[in-house]
């Protein structure tokens, strides 16, 4: 299956602030990428798919590239309610794979 | 407006069978790219996909899990049903269910169900 890795594990960030997660999957998934939102008790938002698609309703602010084996997403001025946990998953092959998430949480 | 909901036994022994329902409304599962698809996330963990159904009634499963693994649609009832039996405590967690973007050879998914936790223990 595909091993899909994302670093850091955590990010401390202060608000206002732009940063870059990373998302690296043990070989190619094309641009069949997904990024994910996660709060606490709260199901999985969809804020980009192929890689660098925005979902209905998701901020400009959020932006995602990459193809192959390497992805970012990218949140250009974190907000308040963006501190949450982030997960790519590749949707390429079978099983559907997730990576083990970046926590970013506030500095 | 597309909304799912699982339901399901919060508690189960070990050795017994989930069975698990998701409920949705806002599109129906026979129209041509449709899916629906289960996910579960252990206690402070990643999620994990588990299977899908297809509009056509084709299924996809976990490898890793694919003998405990039964996914059901029943169209008229808008429902989607997933059966795991002989549960084990590290098969405690929450349980999604989520439709898929709705394109033809789309994996990412857009609406997601609140999730149900269940938990395996005697």
């Amino acid at each position: 299956e595909v091993v899909m890795t994302q670093s850091p594990a955590t990010l401390s960030v202060s608000p206002g602030e732009r940063h870059t997660l990373s998302c690296r999957a043990s070989q190619s998934v094309s641009s069949n990428l997904a990024w994910y939102q996660q709060k606490p008790g709260q199901a999985p938002r969809l804020l980009i798919y192929g890689a660098s698609t925005r979902a209905t309703g998701i901020p400009a602010r959020f932006s995602g590239s990459g193809s192959g084996t390497e992805f970012t997403l990218t949140i250009s001025s974190l907000q308040s309610e963006d501190f949450a946990v982030y997960y790519c998953q590749q949707y390429n092959d079978w099983p559907l794979t997730f990576g083990g998430g970046t926590k970013v949480e506030i500095k | 407006q597309i909304t799912l909901k699982e339901s399901g036994p919060t508690l189960v022994k070990p050795t017994q069978t989930l069975t698990l329902t998701c409920t949705f409304s806002g599109f129906s599962l026979s129209t041509s790219a449709v899916a629906v698809a289960w996910f579960r996330q252990p206690p402070g963990k990643a999620l994990e996909w588990l299977a899908l159904v297809y509009w056509d009634d084709d299924k996809r499963y976990r490898p890793s899990l694919k003998s405990r693994l039964t996914i059901t649609k029943d169209t008229s009832k808008n429902q989607v049903v997933l059966t795991m039996p002989n549960m084990d405590p590290v098969d405690t967690g929450t349980y999604f269910c989520a439709h898929r973007v709705a394109y033809h050879g789309s994996g990412s998914f857009d609406y997601w169900g609140q999730g149900t936790l269940v938990t395996v223990s005697s």
